[in-house]
């Protein structure tokens, strides 16, 4: 089953409010990452929080990680119509020996902004 | 940089014929990975490489697909023969050798099986 899992899956919201994403697990991670993904488009990387963080920035951007309940949000401010897309969160692991964790993809919230 | 590039952009096949899908991943990154996307199952990895040597391949479905790695600057997805439940969105993403660098996605090559 997919280990991230993001609620709501659709959110519909007026130009310049805010946008809250939530995504939960259900393993232990070293990190979790926020992608947006738009219509035909691959997936772009938003945002890498660390297990040992508990709060990021970039831009507009807020995340925050709770890994004592293996959880994390999104937060989008004054958001946009250009902010209108699906938003994925992506909890990396390690695997076994390697160095490399894979990243596993929750199903998205499709985010309307309208304008 | 150029990003990752996949071609082709669009693939429309007859059941039972063979699809190559291919992908140039940035310069300088170790890792490729190809997922696959449709609306029933979202995002699922299918096979990674590190440093062209396939390390995980158990996402792949059944033995009709097939990835190779030849280079670092090259990689192949095959379905062969294809079938209409193989239809979806394919992507490749590459990164660099740290497990925390983020993925950076091709924009995907969609797959049609009729």
């Amino acid at each position: 089953s997919q280990q991230g899992e993001e609620d709501p899956q659709a959110l519909s919201i007026q130009e310049g409010e805010n946008a809250t994403m939530n995504c939960s697990y259900k393993t232990s991670i070293n990190n979790l990452q926020w992608y947006r993904q738009n219509s035909g488009r691959g997936l772009v990387h938003l945002i890498l929080i660390r297990s040992n963080e508990r709060e990021k920035h970039s831009g507009r951007l807020r995340v925050t990680l709770d890994t004592s309940k293996k959880s994390s949000s999104l937060l989008i401010t004054a958001s946009r119509a250009a902010d209108t897309a699906s938003y994925f969160c992506a909890t990396g692991h390690n695997a076994g020996g390697t160095s490399y964790g894979k990243l596993t993809f929750g199903q998205g919230t499709i985010l309307t902004v309208h304008p | 940089d150029a990003g990752v590039i996949q071609s082709p952009r669009h693939e429309v096949t007859e059941m039972g014929q063979e699809v190559t899908l291919r992908c140039k991943p940035i310069s300088g990154h170790d890792y490729l990975f190809w997922y696959r996307q449709t609306m029933m199952r979202g995002l699922e990895l299918l096979i990674y490489f590190n440093n062209n040597v396939p390390i995980d391949d158990s996402g792949m479905p059944e033995d009709r697909f097939s990835a190779k790695m030849p280079n670092a600057s090259f990689s192949t997805l095959k379905i062969q023969p294809s079938e209409p439940r193989d239809s979806a969105v394919y992507f490749c993403a590459s990164s660099q050798a740290d497990y925390n660098s983020p993925l950076h996605f091709g924009n995907g090559t969609r797959l049609t099986v009729t």
